[in-house]
């Protein structure tokens, strides 16, 4: 099975900062690579497909870039309801694993 | 408006059995696999089981094959997760997903999520 490490685990930052998250996986899945926004209580949400294409209707201050094993998802400019939880999942193969989260905290 | 609606979660003792349901509206079910995705209270998000358009392929975790079948009746246009002996690390909120295909259909990504259902093994 493919292994996914999210970093960091949790990051504190202000409403405007821009903010990077980064995904590794254990093994090359190309641009197999798929982000997710969780609010507290509510069901995953897509935001970033093919590791780079963003969802309709996300607002472009997000960003997927990556390839291979190394992948970053970028918030430009941080805004009050960016606060929650992002997984990053590899659609590469079966099981289609996900990372262990990175939670998005208002400093 | 595309939506998906699970039902049947509850509580139910270790070694028993739960059939989850997941009824899809506002697109062509049999167009599209489905998966079933589940979270455990606090921790993160764990895939369980896929089964494609037509329900002639599926596929488990791990840790949930032999135990539990996905299975769709597209005439119902509705998804399913019969989860037999059941165990404490079972517990969990189960989602189902519409599995899209992106890009000429070459990536696929959980586009449509629903709200959740959720599973306690408990005695």
């Amino acid at each position: 099975d493919i292994q996914m490490t999210q970093s960091p685990s949790s990051l504190s930052a202000s409403v405007g900062d821009r903010v990077t998250i980064t995904c590794r996986a254990s093994q090359s899945i190309s641009s197999y690579l798929n982000w997710y926004q969780q609010k507290p209580g509510k069901a995953p949400k897509l935001l970033i497909y093919a590791a780079s294409s963003l969802q309709s209707g996300v607002p472009s201050r997000f960003s997927g870039s990556g390839s291979g094993t190394d992948f970053t998802l970028t918030i430009s400019s941080l805004q009050p309801e960016d606060f929650a939880t992002y997984y990053c999942q590899q659609s590469y193969s079966t099981p289609k694993t996900f990372g262990q989260g990175t939670r998005l905290e208002i400093k | 408006e595309v939506q998906l609606l699970e039902s049947g979660g509850g509580l139910v003792q270790p070694g028993g059995s739960l059939r989850l349901s997941c009824a899809a509206s506002g697109f062509t079910f049999s167009s599209y696999a489905m998966s079933w995705v589940r979270q455990a209270p606090g921790k993160g998000l764990e895939w369980v089981s896929a089964i494609s358009g037509s329900g002639g392929s599926t596929y488990y975790a791990d840790s949930v094959k032999g135990r539990f079948t996905i299975s769709r009746d597209n005439s119902k246009n509705t998804l399913y997760l019969q989860m037999n002996s059941l165990r404490a690390e079972d517990t969990a909120v189960y989602y189902c997903a519409k599995d899209a295909l992106f890009l000429t259909g070459y990536y696929d990504a959980f586009d449509i999520w629903g709200q959740g259902t959720m599973v306690t093994v408990s005695s």
